[in-house]
């Protein structure tokens, strides 16, 4: 029974549309994330939740909207997909709002392609 | 600004032998430190941390060492399996904050 979901595993779509990738983890925990990593490996924070209230927005394009309607479910929305969103995000989540008193819980990735 | 940093992105190792990954930081107001294990196409997965107050924590075959006056911290694998085979991500926070800032990986192959 999987932790942390996240749906779809890949997605191949062109620029200008709008997607959504969707999260739900089965822990329990109260704050969830996005994580971005990029064609150079690198794993970027972009945002968190905190039972159902935003706690971080990194410098994201607002063309990123997160959406939290539980504490359960963390969903990610774009708009106007640009060449550069090609990534793999990671959603994840944690037992408490602190990332110091608690390990992050990943799901396995979304692959999204924009062509 | 890359604040934590693994400058090798590779690492092989022969089975049995001691695995070193190595991370650097820039960030001195970074008091927690965790290293996570990340196989293809799945999630990273926690592996073991540090708090600032100590310099060396063990948990079966992996040992992570801190230093902070260097702004260094290394994982210890020994011995190193076939399975230990993947992408090791070292990660820091600061006290009272929610954000975990990861380093680039470092891809760790052991080989019989």
């Amino acid at each position: 029974d999987t932790a942390v979901s996240q749906t779809p595993k890949y997605l191949v779509t062109q620029m200008g549309n709008d997607k959504s990738i969707k999260c739900e983890q089965n822990l329990g925990h109260d704050t969830m994330y996005w994580y971005k990593q990029d064609s150079k490996k690198f794993l970027k924070i972009m945002f968190s939740y905190n039972n159902k209230e935003l706690i971080i927005n990194e410098t994201v394009p607002n063309r990123f909207s997160p959406k939290s309607p539980d504490k359960a479910h963390l969903n990610l929305h774009i708009n106007s997909l640009e060449l550069g969103d090609s990534a793999v995000y990671f959603c994840a989540s944690s037992r408490r709002t602190y990332a110091n008193t608690g390990e992050l819980f990943f799901g396995e990735g979304s692959r999204l392609t924009v062509l | 600004d890359q604040q934590v940093k693994q400058n090798s992105p590779s690492l092989s190792v022969q089975e049995g032998r001691i695995s070193i990954l190595n991370c650097d930081y820039t960030n001195s107001m970074f008091d927690y430190f965790l290293w996570y294990k990340k196989y293809p196409a799945e999630g990273p997965t926690f592996l073991i941390s540090i708090s600032s107050i100590k310099d060396k924590n063990e948990d079966g075959r992996f040992t992570v060492f801190l230093n902070k006056s260097a702004k260094h911290l290394s994982l210890h694998i020994v011995p190193s399996q076939p399975g230990d085979s993947a992408v090791y991500f070292c990660a820091a926070s600061a006290k009272n904050t929610d954000k975990l800032i990861f380093g680039t990986g470092t891809r760790l192959q052991v080989f019989p």
